[in-house]
This record gives C-alpha cells, structure tokens and sequence, in this order.
C-alpha cells in the first residue's frame, strides 16, 4: 500500500460546478498536510495548508481527518484555469524527516 | 526577492556517468529538500537538509547524495547514472526544517535525460 494515496482521475467537469478530492495517508505520526497544484510541465506550487479545523481560501476549502487519515479538496465555482494536477502532500518528521507526495489527481475544467 | 533557482534547466548524461545539480534557496530559508518526479507520478522524496545537516532521506540508491553548503544552497549528486534515472529533479525550500509545519517552495527543476 502507498503512503500516500489520491484518486489519480482524469476529472473531466463543466466550468462552475463542485470538484472534491480526497487523499488517503497511511502513517498515523504525519504531522503537517498540504495542497500542491502542479500545470504541465511545471514546478509544483503550494495551494494551501491544511489545518486540523479546516481551512478556507477563496473557492478552496481543505478539510483534515486525523481519525480516518485523509485530507480533502474541495474546489468551488471552478474556472478554466483550475485546470491542473493537485498534489497532496504529508510531512512526517519523528526521529527523521520524510515528505510524501501523493501521485496527484488531474482536474480538467471544460467550458 | 529571487525565488528557489536551480541549474543546469536541462542536461543529458550516458549511462555511467556522474552529474551534479545545483539549488539556490530563497534568502532567508534555511531547509532545501530534493526530489525526483517521472512523468506521471508526484515527486518522490529524495533528501532534507537543514543547517547543512541531512534531516531525511528517502528510499533512494547510495548513488545518490547531497550536502548544503554555508550559504544554505545546495547539490545532489548523482553517480553511475541508468536510464531510469533520467526524470526532472526539483528542489525546494522552506524556511526551517524538521519539527515545523513550513511549506516548500519549488525551483523550476532540472530535467536529466540519460542515454
């Protein structure tokens, strides 16, 4: 099983509506969560944090569940230009630092 | 300000040769963290360093090594290259390291092609 793990879709929606992603993560010592996008061909960039209360940026709501080990997505009121791979990302550090990044789920808004 | 800079942009190698990258942080951050990322996958951890100390490692070959220099820049190296090896190699930073909840920040990367 992957440490880390993401539905790696195509998700194919019509601009404007609802997308939601969910992240699986198998190490219950992981301590801090993040949401990467990542265009084609580019470097990864940090689209948010993910705090255990839950967090919201703009059209972004990301959701922590420490319990059942995921962390989700959720892209409201989607543009064209969301179109990207999302990467989730979940840092461990105990007596080591680990970074695992998920393989990522491609979104592709349509007009 | 600069963001993470890493150099060359592109290299091709042959099997068995040896490369170094390069990786400049942002000023100011003090961690740097390589990774290895093939088409299709996210990007697979391959070290930490903070205060010029290796911070973590990732399940990587011995061919594979880094250090972090005063300056907080830094360089992965890579010796008896394969052609599985070739993939982009990115770099990022962040402003401390291990015990924090910092985000990384990205270099545009490094893509090695080995024939």
């Amino acid at each position: 099983r992957k440490e880390v793990e993401q539905d790696p879709g195509p998700f194919n929606v019509p601009e404007g509506a609802t997308v939601a992603f969910n992240c699986t993560y198998s190490n219950s010592a992981s301590q801090s969560f993040f949401w990467y996008r990542q265009d084609c061909r580019k470097e990864p960039k940090l689209l948010m944090s993910v705090y255990s209360s839950g967090n919201e940026d703009g059209r972004f709501t990301a959701q922590l569940n420490r319990a059942s080990q995921y962390i989700s997505l959720l892209i409201r009121d989607s543009k064209l230009s969301d179109s990207a791979t999302y990467l989730c990302v979940v840092h461990s550090y105990s007596s080591a630092s680990k970074i695992i990044f998920g393989s990522g789920t491609r979104l592709s808004i349509r007009p | 300000d600069a963001g993470v800079t890493q150099s060359p942009t592109h290299l091709i190698k042959t099997r068995g040769q040896q490369v170094t990258l390069r990786c400049s942080p942002i000023s100011g951050h003090k961690s740097v963290s390589w990774y290895q990322q093939v088409l299709g996958q996210g990007p697979q951890f391959i070290f930490q360093y903070y205060e010029k100390e290796e911070r973590g490692r990732g399940n990587f070959p011995d061919r594979f090594s880094a250090r972090q220099f005063p300056n907080y820049s830094s360089e992965l190296n890579v010796n008896a290259l394969l052609l599985g090896d070739s993939a982009l190699y990115l770099c990022a930073s962040s402003l401390s390291g291990q015990g924090s909840n910092q985000p990384q920040h990205f270099g545009d990367g490094t893509r090695l092609s080995i024939l």
